[in-house]
């Protein structure tokens, strides 16, 4: 999962499997999340999003879990596919705030092997 | 229509060119956002245009000037750039501050 430092993180599954990808967010007051995929030379593509209100929220075969207790976000991909592999980002905003402003995770590279 | 297009695709210049990104959006977003992405890193934001006025801009060296023509359109200008600024260049739009953005495909720059 997400993780401070200089490697990006992987996560390496089988087909079928069920993946987990994890975040952990750093500001409190952050209150609208969002996963996003990026593959391989496109732009970012928005999977699912969570306010702070919720604590789960589920789409096609993706969940996303947040506990702000502890600052974590993770998302859930049900029976991987080949087609799901790529980086993701986690990002997080502060709707409260003044800006605009998205703050990405590291990013995540999710390898599914067939 | 939920597509945020960019041009050129790819481009190539010297550190004595100018050149222009292009973005567009016919989504009626009122948000409009440039973003430089390293290679196996994050998006980090460069400008923030709202209600086509300059809302952030963070901290982004003079070399680029971004513009904002109409609601539709987003341009980044280039001039002088140095060949760390080479990168994947995103566009994106939202609704408004707290919903989603949509990106675009991204501009993949490299500077000689």
């Amino acid at each position: 999962g997400e993780s401070v430092g200089l490697h990006l993180p992987t996560l390496s599954v089988q087909e079928g499997d069920n993946s987990i990808i994890n975040c952990a967010y750093s500001n409190s007051a952050s209150d609208y999340f969002i996963w996003y995929k990026q593959e391989s030379g496109k732009g970012p593509q928005f999977i699912i999003d969570i306010r702070s209100n919720m604590d789960k929220r589920q789409g096609q075969r993706v969940t996303v879990l947040l506990n702000k207790t502890v600052k974590h976000l993770s998302l859930q991909i049900a029976a991987t596919q080949p087609g799901d592999s790529a980086v993701y980002f986690c990002a997080e905003n502060n709707s409260g705030g003044s800006n605009y402003k998205l703050t990405f995770g590291k990013g995540t590279l999710l390898t599914v092997n067939p | 229509d939920t597509e945020v297009t960019q041009t050129p695709k790819h481009l190539v210049m010297g550190m004595t060119n100018k050149k222009s990104l292009k973005c567009e959006q016919h989504m009626g977003h009122r948000a409009m956002y440039w973003y430089k992405q390293k290679a196996k890193k994050p998006p980090e934001l460069m400008f923030v245009y709202s209600y086509e006025k300059l809302s952030i801009n963070e901290s982004v060296p003079s070399r680029f000037s971004p513009e904002c023509p109409n609601s539709s359109l987003l341009n980044l200008h280039l001039h002088a750039l140095q060949p760390e600024d080479s990168a994947l260049y995103l566009c994106a739009s939202s609704q408004d501050r707290d919903s989603r953005q949509y990106f675009g495909p991204g501009t993949r720059l490299t500077v000689l």
